[in-house]
């Protein structure tokens, strides 16, 4: 099976500076890799995805993600974060589930970016 | 991208009653899913719902508990039944629309059951 991992469950900022958060994945084949934002009492939004092509891929609100593959990650970036920012991040890869594709996701990292 | 109207968006229930979630999409989808995403936690299929057809339940996972209907291409419903507890969480379904938007999801409905 598929899996993503993010090993940060928390990550502090102050508003302006550099976001990075943190995704591994271990998958056998190429990668389908997403990542979503929820803000409180919403559902998941879609970020950006990655399939093939440019290792470097932008998606909304000015949110990128660097695919490596010699480290297996798809750690997402935003060069200056806002306090608009602050929600839980989830990255997810296309898995195979009992009746096909699926997304497993991993465990979230809150991000807080203070003003 | 797909737009998904879930309902209700929360609700309180008595355990060992029955709570039924709808979702409607605004365009036809083959698949829809449905994820339960516990207090603090990630989140994990339900199911995955086509139409015509039976759900098919991940491992953890039974119709019993968590019947699902699924009678056209842009209509699905989960039943939580026979709530506990244990079942207080978020409840989301999700499409794939094949589009550039990745899978679409539903703004969830949050279960709490007393």
């Amino acid at each position: 099976a598929q899996s993503v991992a993010q090993p940060e469950d928390q990550v502090n900022v102050a508003e302006g500076n550099p976001l990075t958060v943190k995704c591994t994945y271990s998958v056998s084949g190429n990668p389908y890799l997403f990542w979503y934002v929820q803000y409180p009492n919403r559902g998941l939004q879609f970020l950006l995805k990655y399939i093939t092509g440019d290792n470097l891929v932008k998606g909304s609100y000015g949110f990128e993600a660097e695919f490596n593959k010699s480290q297996t990650s798809f750690h997402l970036k935003k060069p200056s974060a806002l306090v608009s920012d602050s929600a839980l991040y989830f990255c997810a890869v296309r898995d195979r589930g009992a009746a096909g594709n699926k997304l497993t996701f991993g465990g979230g990292t809150r991000v807080l970016v203070k003003p | 991208s797909a737009v998904i109207s879930q309902k209700p968006s929360r609700d309180i229930c008595q355990r060992g009653t029955s709570l039924t979630i709808q979702c409607q999409v605004d365009s036809q989808v083959t698949m829809m899913f449905w994820y339960r995403q516990q207090p603090g936690q990630s989140l994990t299929l339900i199911a995955t719902a086509n139409q015509g057809s039976e759900a098919t339940y991940e491992s953890g996972f039974v119709i019993d508990k968590f019947p699902i209907s699924r009678p056209n291409l842009t209509f699905s419903t989960l039943t939580v039944s026979n709530m506990s507890p244990e079942d207080s969480s978020i409840y989301l379904c999700s499409v794939d629309p094949q589009s550039n938007y990745g899978y679409t999801f539903g703004s969830g409905t949050r279960l709490t059951v007393v």
